[in-house]
């Protein structure tokens, strides 16, 4: 079956601009999760959707939000684009929430912004 | 603040076993203990988990320390391919990953 799909895989943004990311789950996964991560911290916890709900969010400012379809699609926006958001985004889909079961990550979205 | 930690890098011969330890001394009760591995441009890929017993799949194997602060991801016998970015990661209302252990297999 097909594995987890995220578009675009990179893309280079301004500082200031905002950024839109896109997560296609397994099919049949109702958990989706977002990660970043950086050569300096590496991979941190974003936030994380089950069933169209946010069950989990981590320490990121509220400029990084998310949403999940009623499809399981996954989309992450980032408003007002720093410099220190150039990073690697993944995302991460399940068939249960909170670590139950296994996770399958994407290839990620290499976001650089300039 | 919560805490993972685990070595930056470890070496093993091919063919030999490889226990990778991760220490996580602040996880709560409910906390599933999750083991990923990354490839260079991959995004990383499951390897194992559980919650409080001893887990065993076709990859590998889990030990969960008593008092669940420490756990050791066991490699039966490392091959090249087994050569990546070993994480573990804790879940349930928090998500932590630890930073990483490189692991080199030498021919």
């Amino acid at each position: 079956k097909a594995g987890v799909t995220q578009t675009p895989r990179y893309l280079i943004k301004t500082r200031g601009q905002q950024v839109t990311l896109s997560c296609s789950p397994i099919s049949g996964h109702r958990s989706v999760s977002w990660y970043q991560q950086t050569p300096g911290q590496g991979l941190q916890f974003l936030f994380e959707y089950f069933s169209e709900t946010q069950r989990n969010k981590g320490n990121f400012p509220g400029r990084f939000s998310g949403r999940q379809f009623s499809n399981s699609r996954s989309e992450m926006n980032v408003s007002t684009l720093e410099l220190g958001d150039s990073a690697l985004y993944l995302c991460a889909s399940s068939q249960w929430d909170r670590g139950y079961t296994e996770a399958f990550f994407g290839q990620g979205t290499r976001l650089t912004v300039v | 603040d919560a805490k993972t930690t685990q070595p930056n890098s470890m070496e093993s011969n091919e063919e030999e076993p490889v226990h990778l330890p991760c220490n996580h001394s602040t996880i709560s009760g409910t906390d599933y203990i999750h083991w990923y591995r990354q490839l260079p441009s991959q995004g990383p890929e499951y390897v194992i988990h559980g919650l409080t017993s001893n887990v065993n799949n076709r990859m590998a194997s889990l030990a969960i320390a008593e008092d669940r602060k420490s756990s050791t991801l066991i490699l039966h016998r490392a091959t090249l391919r087994d050569a990546a970015v070993y994480y573990c990661m804790t879940s349930y209302d928090k998500v932590i990953f630890g930073p990483g252990t490189s692991l080199s297999v030498i021919p």
